[in-house]
């Protein structure tokens, strides 16, 4: 069964850093992965979409990058911002009709 | 992701009452996952549906937990004889051929 690990558990940065956020998966036989963010209360909201053959993900201030071979994605921010804070969640599909879903990030970026 | 609608975003119900949610996907999707999300944990998997057809419920509870997908109208889940440790957020996303999910806001049930 896949196992997915979002580390590290919470994350405080001040304005303007650049981060990273961690994703593991333990079976790289998937078919995409894909990044959220999730405000407290909120649905979550698709960042990122990686599909298995593609190595990375671009959009605006957000790289994905996706190692299968390893079963790892990072998440990168670039010049991080307070409206970036949030809860961020990588999920894995699978190559049947399972989604697998961490348990998020806890990102606060302080101005 | 505004697209997926989901109602009603807060249900209060006592133990033993039944508690529907709906979900309408976006335009033109037929395909939606229900998940359930714990205070403190992830989203975990309940079912997927494609319109008039259950494609896979490995994550419903055996017991008291349906869904359907009509092929007119929203999908609905539908938990009988409520216990507290039925509340959570019950999220529903619809799913395009890509692969990609789209999130509704989700509802979040409270049983008294």
């Amino acid at each position: 069964k896949q196992e997915v690990t979002q580390i590290p558990a919470a994350l405080s940065v001040p304005e303007g850093e650049n981060l990273v956020l961690n994703c593991s998966f333990t079976d790289s036989a998937i078919y995409n992965l894909q990044w959220f963010r999730q405000d407290p209360g909120k649905g979550l909201t698709s960042l990122l979409l990686i599909q298995s053959s593609q190595r990375e993900q671009t959009s605006g201030r957000l790289n994905a990058s996706l190692d299968k071979s390893s079963g790892r994605s990072t998440l990168y921010i670039a010049a991080s911002q307070p409206g970036d804070s949030a809860t961020y969640l990588c999920a894995v599909k699978d190559t049947g009709n399972q989604f697998y879903f961490g348990t998020g990030t806890s990102l606060t970026v302080i101005p | 992701n505004a697209g997926v609608m989901q109602n009603p975003r807060h249900l209060v119900r006592r133990r033993g009452q039944e508690a529907r949610l709906r979900c309408s996907p976006m335009k033109g999707h037929s395909h939606v996952y229900w998940y359930r999300q714990l205070p403190e944990e992830g989203l975990k998997f309940m079912v997927y549906l494609q319109k008039e057809n259950i494609i896979d419920e490995s994550g419903m509870p055996k017991e008291r937990f349906s869904a359907e997908f009509p092929k007119e109208g929203p999908s609905i889940l539908r938990i009988q004889q409520v216990v507290r440790g039925d509340s959570a957020a019950y999220f529903c996303a619809s799913f395009t051929v890509a692969g990609e999910q789209f999130f509704g806001p989700g509802t979040r049930l409270t049983v008294l």
